[in-house]
């Protein structure tokens, strides 16, 4: 079974600054997707990041980038320029390249940006 | 493009009760997803719909039960409401394409409350 853990309940970080959020995933399969999702108050979830496990390569988005550590099963999201708008639930997620295409959450990390 | 939109936002229902709750996925998609989000948790999978056939189900006891229609809006029934029940129910539209991976848009929830 995938397990996807994210050990820091809640962060803060200062406008402007730069902040890194941990996951680990735990799976059997060597192709799968990882994902980081943001969930606003207004609850609606909203995809940050996107990480192909074949690919080596660190995905980057404008002022978010992650850390793919396929061997240790890390995948951490570093965001930079924090900004208030980044105050948010973020989610880590995995899902496995064949089959339904089932998203598994950890249980989430608080971002607080500090203005 | 309308992305997903789900009804009711919120809903309160006391144990015992049956629950529908209705999503309309965003156009041209032709896979609906369901998920549970417990408060303080991440959303746990409960089932997917393709083309009007469940393609995978969570772990979660058969009084979860759902539909798609032709025009690909979905239904997610709950009977015999439970208070662990109470939760973000959130639903997420797709497209199916023959790659290997397809984007999930998640709608903003109904909040489900049993009393």
């Amino acid at each position: 079974a995938q397990t996807v853990t994210q050990s820091q309940p809640e962060m803060s970080v200062q406008e402007a600054e730069t902040v890194t959020l941990s996951c680990t995933y735990d799976t059997s399969e060597s192709d799968y997707y990882l994902f980081w999702y943001k969930q606003p108050p207004s609850r609606q979830m909203i995809l940050v990041i996107r990480q192909e496990a074949y690919k080596q390569q660190n995905a980057t988005e404008n002022r978010f980038s992650v850390n793919f550590q396929k061997a240790a099963k890390s995948f951490s999201l570093k965001i930079s320029d924090s900004q208030l708008g980044d105050a948010a639930m973020y989610f880590c997620a995995h899902i496995s390249n064949f089959g339904n295409e089932k998203l598994t959450f950890g249980t989430g990390t608080r971002l607080t940006i500090i203005p | 493009e309308t992305g997903v939109t789900q009804s009711p936002t919120h809903l309160i229902k006391t144990r015992g009760q049956q629950v529908t709750l209705r999503c309309s996925s965003q156009s041209g998609h032709n896979t609906v997803s369901w998920y549970q989000q417990a408060l303080g948790q991440g959303p746990q999978f409960i089932f997917q719909y393709y083309r009007e056939e469940e393609n995978g189900r969570g772990n979660f006891p058969p009084r979860f039960s759902g539909l798609q229609f032709p025009n690909y809006s979905s239904e997610l029934n709950v009977n015999a409401l439970e208070l662990d029940d109470s939760a973000l129910y959130l639903c997420a539209s797709s497209p199916r394409t023959s790659g290997p991976y397809n984007e999930q848009f998640f709608g903003p929830g109904t909040r489900l409350t049993v009393l």
